[in-house]
């Protein structure tokens, strides 16, 4: 079975620009969560989807949205990027909640010039 | 005070070493307690799982949770050169998103 995908593996974006990630959890899975890792820290939660509903948000701010599909994939989207954005983004899927063991993808690697 | 504190090393071993690793947290309704291990430039892989306290093994790994002194442990036995990477804990309430720690470098000499 294939594990959690993440596209692409590597961005490079200038300031201000926009960015989209995407994630295709493993199949069955029905939660997707989000995380930013920034180097030398632990990922960072920044939302949680299941059934393509929010179900949890992190501290992070409006630039930051996201949105499920039905087939249970999601894309992080990130607005007027700064160079503080610049960071590995991790995808994680789990079966039903957050609360249960979450499996992460590889992750996709945004630097900000 | 953060809510999870993990020291970043580094810590570096002889190969064959036993290594301890740890975390302690602030926060008493954190009930579910996982070590992910993740290599350079790769996404977390899930070690272990414990919910509430007390010990669980697998393999060369055994994961301590002591929910008094809000602690917890991952041992490693008989280390390899293969388990040089970052060694993360995390934990949650429970349908709440889960909290990581800065991470742990370890490095297992040959």
């Amino acid at each position: 079975d294939a594990g959690v995908t993440q596209s692409p593996t590597h961005l490079i974006k200038t300031r201000g620009q926009q960015v989209t990630l995407r994630c295709s959890p493993i199949s069955g899975h029905k939660s997707v969560s989000w995380y930013q890792q920034v180097l030398g820290q632990g990922p960072q939660f920044i939302f949680q989807y299941y059934e393509k509903e929010e179900r949890g948000r992190g501290n992070f701010p409006d630039r930051f949205s996201a949105r499920q599909f039905p087939n249970y994939s999601s894309e992080l989207n990130v607005n007027a990027l700064l160079l503080g954005d610049s960071a590995l983004y991790l995808c994680a899927s789990s079966l039903v909640s957050a609360q249960e063991t979450q499996y992460f993808g590889p992750g996709t690697r945004l630097l900000v010039l | 005070q953060k809510e999870v504190e993990q020291d970043p090393g580094p810590l570096s071993v002889p190969e064959g070493a036993i290594v301890s690793l740890n975390c302690t947290y602030s926060n008493s309704a954190f009930q579910y307690f996982m070590w992910y291990r993740q290599y350079s430039r790769k996404g977390p892989e899930l070690l272990m799982y414990t919910y509430s306290s007390g010990n669980k093994e697998d393999g060369r790994f055994t994961a301590q949770v002591d929910k008094s002194s809000k602690y917890i442990s991952l041992f490693i036995r008989d280390s390899q050169p293969s388990d040089s990477a970052t060694y993360l804990c995390a934990m949650s309430e429970g349908n709440t998103p889960l909290v990581f720690g800065k991470g742990t470098r370890l490095s297992v000499i040959a």
